[in-house]
C-alpha cells in the first residue's frame, strides 16, 4: 500500500524567512501528488499538484514544490513566509482515485 | 457559486445517540468521500462513493454508515457503535471518473463532540 510521510509535525519560521516542508511517499509508479493547506476549523484547500512533466510545480499563494523521483520526495517551498501562511499543511498521494494523506505539518510564523 | 456544503458546523450529542452529518455538492462530481480528522493523525478515509447507489468502506468504516441516493448528497451517520466519535469530519468530492486525477474538493467540515 502507498503511504505518505511528513517527518515534521510542527515547524516555526520567522516572517520573511524561507520555508521548506518535507514529504516522502512510497509508490511504485509515478504518483499523482498534492499539497493541501488547512486553516484552523476549515476544510482543505489545494495549493498545488504534480501529475507528470516538469518536476517543479507552481501553486497558489507563492508556493512551489519539487518532485524528486530518486528521493521519493515532494517537498513544498516558499521563498518568503507571510504571517497568513500559518496553517496546517498536508501532502497527499493518489491511490486508485482515493487520496492518502500524510499526518500534516503545522506551521507557525513568528513576527 | 459551486461548492460543498457541510452541516451542521458544530454538533453536540450524548453518548449512545446516532447523529447524521449532511454533505451536499453542486459541482456535478461523481465521487464523494468522508474523512475523519484527529489531531496529529492527518485525515483518515471513512467511506467513499464513486457513483450513485454505490459506496465502499475506507480505512476506518466501523461504527459509521452512509447512503448515496442522489448524486448531490452523501450523508454520514455516526452510530452508537463508534467508540470514539468526537472528531472533525470532512466531506469531499472529485470530478467524473474520466477527468479524475485524484484532486479533491473539500467542504468546511463538521465538528462533532460527544458528551
Amino acid at each position: 500500500a502507498q503511504s505518505v510521510t511528513q517527518p515534521d509535525i510542527h515547524i516555526t519560521v520567522s516572517e520573511g524567512a524561507s520555508l521548506e516542508l518535507r514529504c516522502n511517499y512510497s509508490y511504485g509508479a509515478t504518483p499523482y501528488l498534492f499539497w493541501y493547506v488547512q486553516s484552523p476549523g476549515q476544510g482543505l484547500q489545494l495549493l498545488l499538484k504534480y501529475f507528470s512533466g516538469d518536476t517543479l510545480v507552481q501553486g497558489i499563494k507563492g508556493f512551489e514544490a519539487e518532485f524528486k523521483r530518486s528521493q521519493s520526495s515532494f517537498n513544498l517551498r516558499k521563498p518568503s513566509v507571510h504571517w497568513s501562511d500559518a496553517a496546517e499543511y498536508f501532502c497527499a498521494v493518489n491511490q486508485g482515485g482515493k487520496l492518502i494523506f500524510g499526518q500534516g505539518t503545522e506551521l507557525s510564523v513568528k513576527p | 457559486d459551486g461548492g460543498i456544503t457541510q452541516s451542521p458546523k458544530y454538533l453536540f450529542r450524548k453518548e449512545g445517540q446516532n447523529v447524521t452529518l449532511s454533505c451536499e455538492q453542486n459541482l456535478n462530481h461523481d465521487a464523494m468521500y468522508w474523512y475523519r480528522q484527529d489531531p496529529g493523525q492527518g485525515l483518515r478515509l471513512i467511506y467513499y462513493s464513486q457513483i450513485v447507489n454505490d459506496f465502499q468502506k475506507g480505512d476506518i468504516a466501523e461504527g459509521y454508515s452512509v447512503s448515496r441516493e442522489k448524486k448531490e448528497s452523501f450523508p454520514l451517520t455516526v452510530t452508537s457503535a463508534q467508540k470514539n466519535p468526537t472528531a472533525f469530519y470532512l466531506c469531499a468530492s472529485s470530478p467524473p471518473f474520466y477527468a479524475n486525477t485524484g484532486e479533491l474538493f473539500f467542504g468546511e467540515g463538521s465538528r462533532l463532540t460527544v458528551l
